[in-house]
Formats: structure tokens, C-alpha cells, sequence
């Protein structure tokens, strides 16, 4: 089955203490994101990766960072997280580098940090 | 800068009822639109595209959607609405290669 893994589903943890967030997907995607949901701001781009190795940041990339090691994986680390990054966290892929916008999202990663 | 605006936050309908969903864009260049639906507890889910050609498209689950250069709009609509419908629907505008910005949403209620 084609899909976006994205694990921990949930996760409450306390400033200052790193995380990582996994991102995986099955179809060869050349594409991957990764976006925070907040009430009333809709989804904004945190980064996005366009290949192996070519990463760049979206709109709100103060405070995390990535890696395209492999295609397949573009995991998402919060290296001192802050409450403000308490959020709902998507990753999503898409077929083409360049992105049309057909994305398919993981099932959300939920974290609340105290 | 690209944007879109949701102008509902929440909208409600009786089942069976019509439904439109409003969306508008600031866009300079001709715009890529989407509708993604969000279920709860999941993921989005695209529900149809305008890339260019027929302003009507059709997408899944029943949706349609009306691209009008004019209003900068892209509303989204359905016939008749049934329960399962009840979710939160975004619009987004591809702008530019490798972005996707996205509406404020609108969370949808359908009522019995």
C-alpha cells in the first residue's frame, strides 16, 4: 500500500530535550515536506526537499532541521524544542522535484512540548 | 505574496444539503489550485486540482469546483451533502516550483 509513515504519532516531552520526528514513504517520491498545522493558521512549510541531498527551508524553519540521507526518509529534528513548537506535524511527498501540489500526507505527528 | 483566504471558519449543513465552500487567491501568474480534505485524526486528502483548461473540474467523492480568473476564486461545491462529509477542507495555490500555500481551512458540520 502506497503511504507516508510518520512516527511518533504522538509525543509529549520538555523543553530543551531532542527529538526526532521519522518521515517514510513507499512510492519513490522525489518530493518531501514537511508542514506544522495550527488552529486558524492553516498548514505553513517548515522544509522541503527536492532530492537526495537538496533540502531548503518554507516558510517557518526557525528551530527544526532535516536531512534527505535517502529517498526515501526525510526525518524532522527538533534539536532544543520550545513550547512554542507545540503543534500538529505533517510530512507529505509528491512524485515530481517539480511539485505540482498532488501531495500525499502522513497521518500527522502530534507534540506537545511542557 | 501568494495567499489564499478561507473567509468561513466553520460552516454548517443539513444533510442533503448544498454545499460551497469559499476560497480566494492572491496569485500574480496563473495559479495551480487545490482542495484537500482533512478527516479527523488524519492526514489530507487531495479532493480535485485546476491546473488550466475547463474552469468546472470534477474531483472524488462527489466535489466540484469552479476556478473563476475574475474573483480570484476557486470555490468548492456539492451537491448534496451527506455525514460522512463532515471534515476540515482546505484550499492551497501551488505558487511558484516548490511550494504549496495553504488556506486558514474551513471545518465543515453536517447536521441530521
Amino acid at each position: 500500500e502506497a503511504q507516508v509513515t510518520q512516527n511518533p504519532r504522538y509525543l509529549i516531552t520538555v523543553t530543551g530535550k531532542k527529538l526526532t520526528v521519522t518521515c517514510s514513504q513507499n512510492m519513490n517520491h522525489e518530493y518531501m515536506s514537511w508542514y506544522r498545522q495550527d488552529p486558524g493558521l492553516g498548514l505553513r512549510q517548515i522544509y522541503y526537499s527536492m532530492n537526495v541531498e537538496v533540502t531548503d527551508k518554507g516558510d517557518v524553519p526557525e528551530g527544526y532541521k532535516v536531512s534527505r540521507k535517502e529517498k526515501r526518509n526525510f526525518p524532522l529534528i527538533l534539536e532544543s524544542p520550545s513550547p512554542n513548537q507545540t503543534s500538529l506535524y505533517f510530512c507529505a511527498s509528491s512524485r515530481l522535484a517539480t511539485y505540482t501540489g498532488e501531495l500525499f500526507f502522513g497521518e500527522g505527528s502530534r507534540l506537545t512540548v511542557l | 505574496a501568494q495567499s489564499v483566504t478561507q473567509p468561513d471558519i466553520h460552516i454548517t449543513v443539513s444533510e442533503g444539503a448544498s454545499l460551497e465552500l469559499r476560497c480566494n487567491y492572491s496569485y500574480g501568474a496563473t495559479p495551480y489550485l487545490f482542495w484537500y480534505v482533512q478527516s479527523p485524526g488524519q492526514g489530507l486528502q487531495l479532493l480535485l486540482k485546476y491546473f488550466s483548461g475547463d474552469t468546472l473540474v470534477q474531483g472524488i467523492k462527489g466535489f466540484e469546483a469552479e476556478f473563476k480568473r475574475s474573483q480570484s476564486s476557486f470555490n468548492l461545491r456539492k451537491p448534496s451533502v451527506h455525514w460522512s462529509d463532515a471534515a476540515e477542507y482546505f484550499c492551497a495555490v501551488a505558487a511558484g516550483g516548490n511550494k504549496l500555500v495553504f488556506g486558514a481551512g474551513t471545518i465543515l458540520r453536517v447536521k441530521s
